[in-house]
């Protein structure tokens, strides 16, 4: 069964910084790109950032360019978003996503930015 | 950048159904298309990539076509399980973009 489970969720103030986990299963996680999208509950979809299957290509939307770091470890099968410098706009659900056309996607993570 | 646009925004139809979404490229994506289905309170399930190939375990109901920058989802015989919102996405390059949605109704 393939399984994408995001973890590191939470409720942090203006300015601080959260680290968003992806562990993956049940698929051969070096095949697919990674990506992070996140939508405002009630709201759309919007694409955060992207890693090609070796890790050595990132791509972010111009938003979070220079705040946000995405990365892998094929070795784990984990995708990871660190998240610095963090605004109330970023609040939204984060779910992690295989492939580039978006093929297996995790229920997603919580982030609230709000002091 | 490349902006994805849907269309309509929504809505009502009912049970045995034909409908048809709309979605464009403000430039052409070749068929580097993808449409997904997000039921409340769910994550969004992958129907349709390259534009007209459905993912294994789509019922054959869904289908898509288009190319460039005009691209449609056809849903045959609308079931109370479709209604969902459904969103298409273009994958041709960076940044990925999302068209805003369309919602879908039962009558």
């Amino acid at each position: 069964e393939v399984q994408l489970v995001e973890s590191g969720g939470g409720l942090v103030q203006p300015g601080g910084s959260l680290r968003l986990s992806c562990a993956a299963s049940g698929f051969t996680f070096s095949d697919y790109a990674m990506n992070w999208v996140r939508q405002v509950p009630g709201k759309g979809l919007e694409w955060v950032s992207s890693i090609t299957r070796s890790g050595d290509t990132t791509y972010y939307t111009d938003s979070v360019k220079g705040r946000f770091t995405i990365s892998r470890d094929n070795s784990k099968n984990i995708v990871s978003l660190q998240m610095n410098s963090l605004r109330a706009e970023d609040t939204a659900v984060y779910s992690c996503v295989a492939g580039s056309a978006s093929k297996m996607w995790g229920q997603g993570t919580l982030i609230t930015v709000s002091s | 950048d490349i902006q994805m646009t849907q269309s309509p925004s929504s809505l009502s139809a009912s049970v045995g159904d034909r409908v048809t979404i709309t979605c464009r490229a403000s430039q052409g994506i070749s068929d580097y298309l993808a449409w997904l289905q997000q039921k409340p309170g769910k994550a969004p399930k992958s129907l349709i990539y390259a534009a007209s190939t459905l993912q294994s375990g789509v019922p054959s109901k869904f289908s898509g076509s288009g190319s460039g920058t005009y691209f449609t989802l056809t849903i045959s015989n609308l079931q109370p399980e479709d209604s969902a919102t459904y969103y298409c996405q273009q994958y041709e390059s960076y940044p990925f973009s999302f068209g805003p949605g369309t919602k879908v109704d039962i009558k």
